[in-house]
């Protein structure tokens, strides 16, 4: 299994621009997750999703969008970039039994 | 308000040593747990331990046990022999409900000298 998978690994952004970040999960989890980690701080949680076809906002969800048409994939879209997401993304997933969160790589994104 | 808060920045221990990172908590949900990551400077998190609220005894993995203190809402994490490796930011983590959302608190930072 390759566990959660993230692309990509870094990327820069212009403030206005879009961008997609992927996540992937081979173990069949319901549940998945975006976290934002900022510089010296904890991971913040974005997005979450119980299922596919099921998406609900975490604590800081403002200009994020998220879809889970497949149990496997859980993509995060960026509509305009702004300096203040600048961040690095972590992606997590989990069964629905047992409290462990699988995290993947992360991404490090910065908006100039 | 801050659903957990971890109150020391950065400790240094000796190798071999034991050190307790602490962790406190605020939440009014009956269900709940409490988690430890350790993030090494490659940046991945590493999921170390877990307690679920009705948990009877306080959980232990290897070289790292969790003191679960219900009244007091702390969720100190002990590792014991401390190694090289162990050098890393430690975040403890809260889920509320069957969601497993995670809280974060803003982490402790471990530097293990030999």
């Amino acid at each position: 299994n390759a566990g959660v998978t993230q692309t990509p690994k870094f990327r820069i952004l212009k403030i206005g621009q879009s961008m997609t970040l992927q996540c992937a999960q081979d173990m069949n989890h319901n549940y998945m997750y975006w976290y934002r980690q900022d510089p010296g701080m904890g991971l913040k949680l974005i997005y979450y999703s119980v299922g596919a076809g099921i998406t609900d906002k975490g604590e800081v969800p403002n200009g994020y969008n998220v879809s889970r048409s497949t149990t496997e994939d859980f993509p995060l879209r960026l509509e305009l970039a702004a300096p203040s997401q600048t961040s690095v993304y972590f992606c997590a997933s989990r069964a629905g039994t047992g409290a462990e969160q699988y995290f993947g790589p992360g991404t490090r994104l910065t908006v100039t | 308000a801050q659903k957990i808060t971890q109150t020391q920045p950065g400790m240094f221990v000796q190798e071999k040593e034991a050190v307790t990172l602490d962790c406190t908590y605020d939440t009014s949900d009956p269900s709940y747990g409490l988690f430890w990551y350790k993030q090494p400077s490659s940046g991945e998190m590493i999921f170390l331990i877990y307690q679920g609220s009705y948990d009877q005894q306080n959980a232990t993995e290897g070289r790292y046990s969790l003191n679960f203190q219900k009244a007091r809402k702390s969720a100190n994490l002990v590792i014991s022999a401390s190694q090289l490796g162990d050098s890393a930011m430690y975040f403890c983590a809260m889920r509320e409900g069957d969601d497993y959302k995670l809280s974060f608190g803003a982490g402790t930072t471990v530097t293990v000298r030999a």
